[in-house]
């Protein structure tokens, strides 16, 4: 039973447009929400959180967008840059890290 | 300021053999947890040590088991190694168990059972 969700695998996004990478839970229970990157051979980043009691949160070029009635939340990336290109991890805290399976993000030229 | 490592980088191991992975901590972190990532997959909570105990499990069985060490330092072990223990075990620190908490993730090992 997964309880944090990425639908795409992977998506392409031109440089300078914005990246849109989307996330589904079914846990009310978790308060935290949390975006990592990963690039090969390395372990997963930290990128941005957000809490449960919020809906929007921004640093720099990231956002991320928490829609509570529809247990959604997205990571927007704008404007995208090819250095962003990586594996994105949605996660959720109960206590514990559930991370989804993540989305591969490719920004072409 | 050093961040969290890992060793050894890969290791390949035969089914029913027992394996030990290395995990230092950033420095100021007292909390470690470890994650399995299987191919294709996002990664599973082990389990997770703040101060020397063990402050919660996943859902993995008892042959899974841990430690951590005055140095906030870590290790997992894995006795009786199945084929489904083949992934990248990741080790992430923390400065504490209450939220909101970033862990910071070391590179991994991966782990090879044939």
């Amino acid at each position: 039973d997964q309880q944090v969700k990425q639908n795409s695998p992977s998506l392409s996004v031109q440089e300078g447009r914005i990246s849109i990478l989307n996330c589904d839970y079914t846990n009310s229970m978790f308060d935290y929400f949390l975006w990592y990157k990963k690039y090969p051979a390395e372990g997963p980043t930290f990128l941005i959180s957000i809490s449960s009691i919020k809906d929007k949160n921004e640093d720099g070029r990231f956002t991320v967008f928490l829609n509570k009635s529809a247990k959604h939340l997205s990571l927007h990336i704008v404007p995208s840059q090819p250095g962003d290109s990586a594996v994105y991890f949605c996660a959720a805290s109960a206590g514990k890290l559930i991370f989804g399976t993540g989305t591969r993000l490719q920004v072409f030229p | 300021e050093t961040g969290v490592t890992q060793s050894p980088t890969h290791l390949i191991k035969t089914r029913g053999q027992q394996v030990t992975l290395r995990c230092s901590s950033q420095s100021g972190h007292n909390t470690v947890s470890w994650y399995q990532q299987a191919l294709g997959q996002g990664p599973q909570f082990i389990f997770q040590y703040y101060r020397e105990e063990e402050n919660g499990r996943g859902n993995f069985p008892p042959r899974f088991s841990g430690l951590q060490f005055p140095n906030y330092s870590s290790e997992l072990n894995v006795n009786a190694l199945e084929l489904d223990d083949s992934a990248l075990y990741l080790c992430a620190s923390s400065s504490g168990t209450s939220e909101p908490y970033e862990q910071y993730f070391g590179p991994g090992t991966r782990l090879t059972v044939t």
